[in-house]
């Protein structure tokens, strides 16, 4: 069964740091891109950050280019992705995503950016 | 980016009565090899989305046939047959063809 776990959101002051952990399982992760999406009851849904499988190739939404950076590790089968220079508005519920279709998702990590 | 649209945003149905939801693109979604990469969510409350169909017109294992998914370009359809109470909540469209993926604004749909 295809499964995926995220961790790491919290409540963290602006300008400070969080790395979001997403643990797969039930499939051979690094055959598959993945993803990072944003909710937020304002915004909607939001395309964050994606990855290849081996980790070589990277993109990510113009609203946090050059402070979050999305990485895998294929041995431990986890997604990451480090945030630095938190803003009010990167507050969101965070989901990981599998593949190129978006067929799977984990059920999202809080991260709320609040002084 | 991307923008997409849906309508309407709010959709009350009646049980076993259809219902359909439109999503516009403002580019054409067709890829240069040839694909679409269309595809539609479901988001109940407090759960994540679900993903029920993908390419435009495939749906995924286990999503009842009562859903179906039809257009080209820009401009689809995701029509439900006959609403079940378990087809309450949030429906997006999003395109996968060009990055950043986008999603529509999602539509609400619930009971009369």
């Amino acid at each position: 069964e295809v499964q995926m776990v995220e961790s790491g959101g919290g409540l963290v002051q602006p300008g400070g740091s969080l790395r979001l952990s997403c643990a797969a399982s039930g499939f051979t992760f690094s055959n598959y891109w993945m993803h990072w999406v944003r909710q937020t009851s304002g915004k909607g849904l939001v395309w964050v950050s994606r990855i290849n499988g081996d980790g070589t190739s990277t993109s990510y939404a113009d609203s946090v280019k050059g402070r979050f950076t999305i990485s895998r590790d294929n041995v431990k089968n986890t997604l990451y992705l480090q945030m630095n220079g938190l803003r009010v508005e990167d507050t969101a519920v965070y989901y990981c995503a599998r593949g190129i279709g978006s067929d799977y998702w984990g059920q999202g990590t809080l991260v709320t950016v609040s002084s | 980016d991307v923008v997409m649209t849906q309508s309407p945003l709010s959709l009350p149905v009646t049980l076993g009565q259809p219902a359909s939801i439109s999503c516009r693109s403002s580019q054409s979604l067709v890829y240069r090899d040839g694909n679409t990469y269309l595809n539609w969510f479901h988001q109940r409350p407090g759960q994540s989305p679900r993903r029920l169909i993908y390419k435009v017109s495939n749906r995924d294992s286990g999503v009842p046939d009562r859903f179906s998914g039809s257009g080209s370009g820009t401009d689809f359809t995701l029509k439900i047959s006959r609403v079940e109470a378990e087809d309450v909540g949030v429906y997006y469209c999003m395109q996968g063809t060009q990055w950043p993926f986008t999603f529509g604004p999602g539509t609400k749909v619930d009971i009369k």
